[in-house]
């Protein structure tokens, strides 16, 4: 199974500052038929089900503010929060699609200073 | 509006049996894939089973492989996680997901499963 790891754990920011978390898989998720990293982004608020925000590794889902970006390819992704808002308060998952089961990385909280 | 709502959670002894239910509206069911995830309480994420669009070809973590069984209805847009041989290790959330392909794009809101004497 494709193993995900993120980093860090968990972190805290002010209100205004630019949040990046990374996401690092045991293999690479960048498939060459398709040129694409299988590669999604989730949202998940306390007692919320997780949300979308990113699939194949930087394509913004439906009515995600463009604060939010990913990057990378291959094994290292970055989930990006440009300018952290209040609402963003959650915790956030790397899932990778490229093989084998689905699988997600642990997740990493993210809290106000 | 894509909706995906869950039933069917509950409490349940070791070795039981529980069957939950998902029931889509806001799009053409049978044009996607469904999956179910599942999350302990406190701990993450972990992908448990899907389906194709046609139901011939389905997928399950190995620790649940002989003991769930997903299914689909197109015509009810409806779809069912059998779940038997409970273990305690079972217990979590469970959320229906649809699945485009396998981009997890449409959550529902989840149940409850606690395997517990």
């Amino acid at each position: 199974d494709i193993v995900m790891t993120q980093s860090p754990d968990s972190l805290a920011v002010s209100l205004g500052e630019r949040v990046t978390i990374n996401c690092k898989s045991s293999q690479s998720l960048l498939s060459s038929s398709t040129n694409k990293d299988y590669l999604g982004w989730f949202q998940q608020k306390p007692g919320q089900p997780p949300k979308l925000l990113i699939s194949w590794a930087s394509t913004r889902g439906s009515g995600v503010p463009d604060r939010f970006s990913g990057s990378g390819s291959g094994t290292d992704f970055t989930l990006t929060i440009s300018s952290l808002q209040a609402e963003d308060v959650a915790v956030y998952y790397c899932q990778q699609y490229y093989g084998g089961p689905i699988t997600f990385g642990q997740g990493t909280r993210l809290e106000l200073k | 509006e894509v909706q995906m709502v869950e039933s069917g959670g509950g409490l349940v002894q070791p070795g039981g049996s529980l069957r939950l239910s998902c029931t889509a509206s806001g799009f053409s069911f049978g044009s996607y894939y469904m999956h179910w995830v599942r999350q302990a309480p406190g701990k993450g994420l972990e992908w448990v089973a899907d389906i194709n669009q046609d139901g011939r070809n389905t997928h399950y973590l190995d620790s649940v492989k002989g003991r769930f069984a997903i299914s689909r209805d197109n015509a009810l847009n409806s779809g069912i996680l059998q779940m038997s041989s409970l273990r305690v290790e079972d217990t979590a959330v469970y959320y229906c997901v649809r699945g485009d392909g396998w981009i997890l794009d449409h959550w529902g809101q989840g149940q409850m499963v606690t395997v517990s004497s």
